[in-house]
């Protein structure tokens, strides 16, 4: 069984904090990395891709990489109240086929 | 205004009842997916579908049945054979997808599914 492996949490961290949220995924032949942020009862939506190790930015928010390890993570640099929310990490194989984590749920402290 | 719609969005159901949950996308996509996810769990695939008229089994499609009879649409049935149904659904689609390439699902707002 292919699996994504995150800690649940919660992680709190106070306003203007680095957030620092963790995946491993078991399966060797993934390709792709995600990370989707999800609000309570709402649906999920994409805010990091990576596919090459190392690490990629975009804003607030950095993703890396370490297939060797077969490691992901989001940094959130500046956490906002707004941030709290549960992240789920997601691999994908074949440009098709998504395996998602369980989640981390993100507490952000004003 | 492009995007992916699922109705309803509270839905309740009894027992030994069939009920089916709509997902409609206008976003020109071939491939459509639907999960379940129960509180505190991450997304749990149920079926896909690549192409109209073909679809696949997912991790957890016992109890389930899907058509594709169009791209647009790729509606689900919870059949009372399914025994602990009260979750909450979602579909999504995407592009064509290429190997290592950002194959991003969108999603529709979902159904909450709950059996009375």
């Amino acid at each position: 069984q292919k699996e994504v492996e995150q800690n649940s949490g919660p992680l709190s961290v106070p306003e203007g904090a680095i957030a620092s949220l963790n995946c491993t995924y078991s399966d060797r032949g993934s390709q792709s990395f995600f990370w989707y942020r999800q609000y309570s009862g709402k649906s999920p939506e994409l805010i990091m891709f990576i596919y090459s190790n190392g690490d990629k930015e975009d804003g607030r928010f950095t993703a890396q990489l370490n297939k060797a390890s077969q490691y992901v993570s989001l940094l959130i640099r500046d956490s906002q109240p707004s941030d709290s929310a549960t992240y789920l990490c997601a691999s994908q194989t074949g440009g098709f086929k998504t395996i998602f984590g369980a989640g981390t749920r993100l507490f952000v402290k004003a | 205004d492009g995007g992916i719609t699922q109705s309803p969005k509270y839905l309740f159901r009894k027992e030994g009842q069939n009920v089916t949950l709509s997902c409609e996308q206008n976003l020109n996509h071939d491939a459509m997916y639907w999960y379940r996810q129960d509180p505190g769990q991450g997304l749990r695939l149920i079926y896909y579908s690549q192409i109209v008229n073909d679809f696949q089994k997912g991790d957890i499609a016992e109890g389930y049945s899907v058509s594709r009879e169009k791209k647009e649409s790729f509606p689900l049935t919870v059949t009372s054979a399914q025994k602990n149904p009260t979750a909450f659904y979602l579909c999504a689609s995407s592009p064509r997808g290429v190997a290592g390439g950002r194959n991003e699902q969108f999603f529709g707002p979902g159904t909450r599914l709950t059996v009375l």
